[in-house]
């Protein structure tokens, strides 16, 4: 069974970096379509991008394309998610999902990883 | 970017009895290799979301088959057979015919009378 599973909480301050993990048990996961996604307290759902590690490059919603990089470590089954230049509004729940169909189908979903930023 | 538009907002069903939501874009979903990529996701409360329904029409695996996709085009529906009080939750439906972005609505959110 797959599994997704996040690293923990996170405080930063504006203008600092955060960087996301999601640790792929279970499948394959070099063909294992990846994507960020995160959701600000009270609000829906915003895809940030995705990866698929045996193409090796992340392809970014246009919102986040100058902040966010998309990496996977095939060695650790490990995909990470680093966004810089935090603002206040990148206070968010950002969970990793994703699943070995297509793009847009996240089968499986990490638990949710909750990044804070504050002065 | 293709804009999905979610209706009602929330949804207050008595347990037993049918619910529907509509979800609309803004463009076909209809891709050039025929199939159309709309998802239904449900997030519970304090949980994250779940897939229910794949490419309009196809439950995910466990799903109950109370849960039904309908639509084309632009135009797209879940229906519940028969609400059940582990329904609760926001159901999102989300477009990835035309990417980057993927793009969700806003929700729709089911509660229980």
């Amino acid at each position: 069974q797959v599994q997704l599973v996040q690293s923990g909480a996170e405080v930063r301050k504006p203008g600092s970096s955060v960087k996301v993990s999601c640790k792929v048990s279970g499948g394959s996961f070099s063909s294992f379509g990846i994507s960020w996604i995160r959701q600000a307290p009270g609000q829906g759902l915003e895809w940030m991008g995705w990866i698929i590690p045996i193409f090796g490059r992340g392809n970014y919603a246009q919102n986040f394309q100058d902040r966010v990089t998309i990496v996977a470590d095939d060695s650790r089954r490990t995909a990470y998610m680093e966004l810089s230049n935090l603002r206040f509004e990148d206070t968010a729940v950002y969970y990793c999902a994703g699943g070995n169909e297509e793009v847009g189908r996240f089968d499986f979903w990490g638990q949710g990883t909750r990044v804070t930023v504050s002065s | 970017e293709i804009v999905m538009t979610q209706t009602p907002l929330s949804l207050s069903v008595t347990p037993g009895q049918p619910a529907s939501m509509s979800c609309k874009s803004s463009q076909s979903l209809l891709h050039s290799d025929g199939k159309t990529y709309l998802y239904w996701y449900l997030q519970k409360p304090g949980q994250p979301p779940q897939l229910l329904i794949y490419e309009v029409s196809n439950r995910f695996s466990g799903v109950p088959d109370r849960f039904s996709g309908s639509g084309s085009g632009t135009d797209f529906t879940l229906r519940i057979s028969r609400v059940e009080a582990e329904d609760v939750g926001v159901y999102y439906c989300m477009q990835a015919t035309q990417l980057p972005p993927i793009t969700f609505g806003l929700g729709t959110r089911l509660e229980i009378k």
